[in-house]
């Protein structure tokens, strides 16, 4: 079992459609987690971190953290095709020191 | 202010060659990470600085990889005999935070694409 587990999509949703990123992960001593998003060929971007549990709301992204479940969640409302991206959960934290633990990402297509 | 700069951008080495990363963090930053980025996989981790002390190297996948920080703040990855396994984009990343803190952003550069023939 991987560490930090997305599905690699690609995940299609039309124009001002809600885009919903899912994420597990395996260590419960996780503490951070981390929101990416990374165009073609760019670095990673950071969009938002959470570390207790229940929603965190920035601008149209919300962030939601289950650690009960083992689960962090991304939401896009009112999604753009500029939001078009592979988007990456990253989580610190616990056995793993200050490193970030990455899943594979899921690639995100927005169709206007 | 500048976010984390990396060099060269792109590098081609032939197979044995031995190669230089360098990564330029943001001011301030105390910890700085390596890592490496296969083409369609998310980015894992190779090695952590706090300042100049190198806490972790766990995740560096043979003794050809080498990394230092000196004087805690411009840092280098060096590997050594490149193979073609080695081919990957190498990010750095840098955060103002040490390890242990829950906000612990990492703030990327562009990253090195290194390609060995």
């Amino acid at each position: 079992q991987k560490e930090v587990e997305q599905n690699s999509g690609p995940l299609s949703v039309p124009e001002g459609a809600i885009a919903s990123l899912n994420c597990t992960y395996s260590d419960r001593g996780s503490q951070s987690f981390f929101w990416y998003r990374q165009y073609s060929g760019k670095s990673p971007e950071l969009i938002m971190f959470i570390y207790s549990n229940g929603d965190k709301e920035d601008g149209r992204f919300t962030a939601q953290l289950n650690k009960a479940s083992q689960y962090v969640s991304l939401l896009i409302r009112d999604s753009q095709p500029s939001d078009s991206a592979t988007y990456l959960c990253a989580v610190n934290g616990g056995n793993q020191g200050g490193k970030l633990i990455f899943g594979q990402g899921t690639e995100l297509s927005v169709k206007p | 202010g500048a976010g984390v700069s990396q060099s060269p951008r792109y590098k081609v080495a032939k197979r044995g060659q031995d190669v230089a990363l360098r990564c330029d963090p943001i001011s301030g930053h105390v910890s700085l990470f390596w890592y490496q980025q296969a083409l369609g996989q998310g980015p894992e981790f190779l090695t952590y600085f706090q300042n100049e002390a190198q806490l972790d190297k766990s995740g560096l996948p043979s003794d050809r990889f080498f990394a230092e920080r000196p004087e805690g703040s411009v840092s280098t990855l060096k590997i050594q005999r490149t193979q073609k396994e080695d081919s990957a984009v190498y990010l750095c990343a840098s955060s103002w935070r040490a390890q242990g803190s829950l906000n612990n952003e990492q703030f990327f550069g562009p990253g090195t694409r290194l390609t060995v023939l």
